[in-house]
């Protein structure tokens, strides 16, 4: 068991770039959601995936964000145009079937100048 | 609008004392609840869990009280150690599991 990984750990780009993050889940959980945190803040939910069906989305999330999740296994995350505001922590939690604990994985420091 | 609130920014227990970390939620359609850790520069660890049908479960030093009624939760540490300086999180969830709401965080720092 590895655990969550995530990549890459940091990206810094320039606003109105697209940026693109990685996530791969605990090999034997089929749900994999992602979070965005804030300084001061608690992990803010963004989406969730059934095995490759996104299942569930939050209203705050903008159109520029989208995410894919093909063949149920590793997913990634990508921004368009991004903003300053979209500068923040992304982290990527896997769980198994049911109501069980996430497992995060270290997260994706983007910084947006 | 914030339906998990953790009121505490901050705690400080001397090491060996009961560390007590307090959560509210406004939905009364949660049905589970996690506490999570988490140190700098690394992703929140989970801690323990407990299922709206119980009002406690305990793990080791970790015990989470959950009263329904008060729609509050607690996180006792007992005894606190030093490596249990971190920030804590509380985390609710409706049955279905597909979207978890986190509070804002405590920050416990346990003096030696």
């Amino acid at each position: 068991d590895t655990g969550v990984s995530q990549d890459p750990r940091h990206k810094i780009t320039k606003r109105g770039q697209n940026v693109t993050f990685r996530c791969d889940p605990i090999s034997e959980h089929n749900r994999l959601y992602w979070y965005r945190q804030t300084l001061g803040q608690g992990p803010e939910f963004l989406t969730y995936f059934q095995n490759e069906a996104q299942l569930e989305k939050s209203r705050l999330l903008s159109d520029r964000f989208s995410a894919e999740r093909p063949k149920g296994s590793f997913s990634t995350l990508e921004i368009q145009r991004t903003e300053q505001g979209d500068s923040a922590m992304y982290l990527c939690a896997s769980s198994t079937s049911g109501i069980q604990a996430q497992y995060f994985g270290p997260g994706t420091r983007l910084t947006v100048l | 609008d914030q339906q998990v609130k953790q009121n505490s920014p901050s705690l400080s227990v001397q090491e060996g004392r009961i560390s007590i970390l307090n959560c509210d939620y406004t939905n009364s359609m949660f049905d589970y609840f996690l506490w999570y850790k988490k140190y700098p520069a690394e992703g929140p660890t989970f801690l323990i869990s407990i299922s709206s049908i119980k009002d406690k479960n305990e793990d080791g030093r970790f015990t989470v009280f959950l009263n329904k009624s008060a729609k509050h939760l607690s996180l006792h540490i007992v005894p606190s150690q030093p490596g249990d300086s971190a920030v804590y999180f509380c985390a609710a969830s409706e049955v279905n599991g597909n979207q978890f709401y986190f509070g804002t965080g405590t920050s416990l720092t346990v003096i030696p």
